[in-house]
């Protein structure tokens, strides 16, 4: 069984500065992968980022990175230079090919400010 | 290529009644994944297809069936529609396809379902 807990509900960040939203998970199979998925408001949802979880380097796509801690089971994404259109929910999601379903995380809701 | 597709955009039903939700998959991509989104809350794996054969279920009651037709078309049923089944029902297709969690899911836009 796989949970997926996103503690923040609500974040908001001035637009140009940095903001990292936060995610824990559990998992009892060695061999999983993360995500992070954007559902702006009225439209469709898309991936931002993923981590293979053998894999130390954490991963980075342009603005958004993530800090990997397998240990503490953390899963947290920075969003560099925020932009108006970074405003959407984010949801963080693991996955393994046990099942072959993601389990989705209750998202967190960012605001960007101009 | 074309991305997923989801109709109809809205529904709404009765307490009691049946929902028919349809997704069609990335073109000649053969699995179809159907997830809840209740408000407030994240999503929840409903259900997976691939091949014209269910592959997995969630958490969720026998009267949330489906199934996949031979051009990997997909039905989702809702019978016996109870209020705390609205919500948005989400259909995904694999990228590139394959039953592999590391793909990239590909989201269609989604059934809002109200049961009123």
């Amino acid at each position: 069984a796989q949970t997926v807990t996103q503690s923040q509900p609500e974040m908001s960040v001035q637009e140009a500065e940095t903001v990292t939203l936060s995610c824990t998970y559990d998992t009892s199979e060695s061999d999983y992968y993360l995500f992070w998925y954007k559902q702006p408001p009225s439209r469709q949802m898309i991936l931002v980022i993923r981590q293979e979880a053998y894999k130390q380097q954490n991963a980075t796509e342009n603005r958004f990175s993530v800090n990997f801690q397998k240990a503490a089971k953390s899963f947290s994404l920075k969003i560099s230079d925020s932009q108006l259109g970074d405003a959407a929910m984010y949801f963080c999601a693991c996955g393994n090919n046990a099942g072959n379903m993601l389990t989705f995380g209750g998202g967190t809701r960012l605001m960007v400010k101009p | 290529e074309a991305g997923v597709t989801q109709s109809p955009t809205h529904l709404i039903k009765t307490r009691g009644q049946q929902a028919t939700l349809r997704c069609s998959p990335i073109s000649g991509h053969t699995s179809v994944y159907w997830y809840q989104q209740a408000l407030g809350l994240g999503l929840q794996f409903l259900l997976w297809y691939d091949e014209g054969e269910e592959r997995n279920r969630g958490n969720f009651p026998p009267r949330f069936s489906g199934r996949q037709f031979p051009n990997y078309s997909s039905e989702l049923n809702v019978n016996a529609l109870e209020l705390e089944d609205s919500a948005l029902y989400l259909c995904a297709s694999p990228n590139p396809p394959g039953p592999f969690s590391y793909n990239e899911q590909f989201f269609g836009p989604g059934t809002r379902l109200t049961v009123l």
